[in-house]
């Protein structure tokens, strides 16, 4: 069964500095990775994804991830945040024959932004 | 061009009872899949329709059900409603090989 960890519950950092989050999957086959963000009281807006090809994918909002198979890990970044970045980020891994099929999202990173 | 819409955006149901939560798709695509996103965690996948049928299944009781209508509209009910179903359910709808783009969600408080 496939499966992803964020080890970082709260993630705090000040305004203009870098991010990672990190994100680690279980998966038997070629995974299908995601990253999602989910402000207060809405739905998840995805931020990019993998499916093949370079691992450096770029997102939107100035994100991008790197996909590290010997790792199984896909953590996303972030040269310099904003104030509005702060919100939960999710990381999901979906079955490699349809993208559009069931995904399996980590726990969370609540990130927070230091003025 | 409209997103996913979810309504209603809030509820508030007792224990026992039994809610329908609505959903209608991106317009162009033909996949919905239903998540259960408890406070504080993940979301967790329920099920999928396509072609209005039930395509995947995530590890719910029988109380989930749902259906999809010929217009890729669909609806997610739950029965005998549980304090542990409190939460908030994501409706998500795609293509073939285009990634899920997701609703606002309903907010489903149980009493």
């Amino acid at each position: 069964a496939q499966s992803v960890t964020q080890p970082d519950i709260h993630i705090t950092v000040s305004e203009g500095a870098s991010l990672e989050l990190r994100c680690n999957y279980s998966y038997g086959a070629t995974p299908y990775l995601f990253w999602y963000v989910q402000s207060p009281g809405q739905g998840l807006q995805l931020l990019l994804k993998y499916f093949s090809g370079d691992t450096l994918v770029q997102g939107i909002k100035g994100f991008e991830a790197e996909f590290k198979r010997s790792q199984s890990s896909f953590n996303l970044r972030k040269p310099s945040v904003h104030w509005s970045d702060a919100a939960e980020y999710f990381c999901a891994v979906g079955e490699s024959d349809n993208a559009g099929n069931m995904l399996t999202f980590g726990g969370g990173t609540r990130l927070m932004v230091k003025p | 061009d409209a997103g996913v819409t979810q309504s209603p955006t809030h509820l508030i149901k007792t224990r026992g009872q039994q809610v329908t939560l609505r959903c209608s798709p991106k317009s162009g695509h033909d996949t919905v899949s239903w998540y259960q996103q408890a406070l504080g965690q993940g979301p967790q996948f329920i099920f999928q329709y396509y072609e209005e049928e039930e395509r995947q299944r995530g590890n719910f009781p029988d109380r989930f059900s749902g259906h999809q209508f010929p217009n890729y509209s669909s609806e997610l009910n739950v029965n005998a409603l549980l304090l542990g179903d409190s939460a908030l359910y994501l409706c998500a709808s795609s293509i073939k090989n285009q990634p899920q783009h997701f609703g606002d969600g309903t907010r489903l408080s149980i009493l």
